[in-house]
């Protein structure tokens, strides 16, 4: 089984729609992340959570929000989905020393 | 200005040669990390390397190598005898300090082994 899974795989939805993507890890890892990638932008960093108490944005958190239900639970959402949201959503988690990245999957999302 | 540069856009090298991807960054931070990933055409994101900006000597993991310049903040990796399965976008990365709110992305190298 992966490390890292992310639900669901392939979203279409429409603008003003909330929609929210999941992850949950058996890593035991305190670290999670969620990133977006864009065609010849790389990946940008959304929001991070050190643990259920500790989030943080990232470079790019408006528009979205997350939730830390459980250590092994990391959960983003958006609250009124707009078209320049479609992008490709990665979760992923990292031990204490953060010297490694795991990473689920990717949740392929547009937004019509 | 760009804090992570690679510069190839697209590579093209015969099987069974060595490849390096170019990677430089910039920072003012002493204490940084830097990153390569692996993204094949299936899409996921694989972690292939790690090296610490303090880390006395090169990171190595199989027939990945980290060639870390630092006087040039250059940190380019090297995959030794290519096979047709290195096929893949990669990406450098970097995080500044311990802060996960300063990891950052070069645009990536599309990599394509010719047999």
């Amino acid at each position: 089984d992966a490390d890292v899974t992310q639900t669901p795989r392939n979203r279409i939805t429409k603008t003003g729609k909330r929609i929210m993507l999941e992850c949950s890890q058996t890593k035991g890892h305190d670290r999670m992340y969620w990133y977006r990638q864009d065609p010849g932008l790389g990946l940008r960093l959304i929001y991070y959570s050190f643990d259920v108490k500790d989030i943080n944005k990232g470079e790019i958190s408006d528009g979205y929000s997350v939730s830390r239900q459980a250590q092994a639970k990391f959960s983003l959402s958006l609250e009124s989905a707009i078209p320049n949201q479609t992008a490709l959503y990665f979760c992923a988690t990292s031990g204490d020393r953060g010297d490694e990245q795991y990473f689920g999957p990717g949740t392929r999302l547009t937004v019509t | 200005a760009q804090k992570i540069t690679q510069t190839q856009p697209g590579m093209f090298v015969q099987e069974k040669e060595a490849v390096t991807l170019d990677c430089t960054y910039d920072t003012s931070d002493p204490s940084y990390g830097l990153f390569w990933y692996k993204q094949p055409s299936s899409g996921e994101m694989i972690f292939l390397i790690y090296q610490g900006s303090y880390d006395q000597q090169n990171a190595t993991e199989g027939r990945y190598s980290l060639n870390f310049q630092k006087a040039r903040k250059s940190a380019n990796l090297v995959i030794s005898a290519s096979q047709l399965g290195d096929s893949a976008m990669y990406f450098c990365a970097m995080r500044e300090g311990n802060r996960d709110d300063k990891i950052i992305f070069g645009k990536g190298t599309r990599l394509h082994i010719l047999p």
